[in-house]
């Protein structure tokens, strides 16, 4: 059974930096396309990066652009996104998915950007 | 990017009713368009695929239709356990993969 597992999140001061993991198991991870998606507390769902099963492509909504960068390491079954200029509206769950139709969701990472 | 737009945002309903909820794209998607069922603190959960295909496992009360702009999401008999917030989105247009905002169905 596939399953995703993903960590890192925590308190962070505004203006920080945080690496977040997910941790795939149970199916071929390197022939699936990985995303990143996060829900703010008491919000909707929000898609946030996306990148290709070779890491060839990589794609950011508005919102994180050119402050989050998001990768994968096939070899270890590894995907990760990497935050840096956080904003208190970046406080959120995050999730990892799998594919662009997202069969597969971890349980979520809190982050909270608090001063 | 394409814009998603669900409604209504919530409503009310009972167990037994049969409940419809519409998701409408800014532009033609074709079929790109699945529906997805969140449970307050859970991860959320894919229910229908390509706009009306079942995913393996999910209750045949649930039932997608629609292409190009317009979609439903049908649930017939509603259950205990379908008080959930459900959520469209599009896989039509990468770079972006957008989320309708939702629609909470609660108890009546």
């Amino acid at each position: 059974e596939a399953q995703l597992v993903d960590s890192g999140g925590e308190l962070i001061q505004p203006g920080g930096s945080l690496r977040l993991s997910c941790a795939a198991s149970g199916f071929t991870f390197s022939s699936y396309s990985m995303n990143w998606v996060r829900q703010a507390p008491g919000k909707g769902l929000e898609w946030i990066a996306y990148i290709s099963s070779a890491s060839r492509d990589k794609y950011y909504a508005d919102s994180v652009k050119g402050r989050f960068t998001i990768s994968r390491d096939n070899a270890k079954n590894l995907l990760w996104l990497q935050m840096s200029s956080l904003r208190e509206e970046d406080t959120a769950v995050y999730y990892c998915a799998r594919g662009v139709v997202m069969n597969y969701w971890g349980l979520g990472t809190l982050v909270t950007v608090s001063s | 990017d394409i814009q998603m737009t669900q409604s209504p945002p919530s409503l009310s309903a009972s167990v037994g009713d049969r409940v419809t909820i519409t998701c409408q794209a800014s532009q033609d998607i074709s079929d790109s368009l699945n529906w997805y069922q969140q449970r307050p603190g859970k991860a959320p959960k894919l229910l229908i695929y390509d706009a009306s295909n079942l995913e393996s496992g999910v209750s045949s009360r649930f039932s997608g239709g629609g292409s190009g702009t317009h979609f439903t999401l049908t649930i017939n008999t509603l259950q205990p356990e379908d008080f959930a917030t459900y959520y469209c989105q599009h896989y039509a247009d990468l770079p972006s993969l957008a989320f309708g905002g939702g629609t909470k169905v609660e108890m009546k």
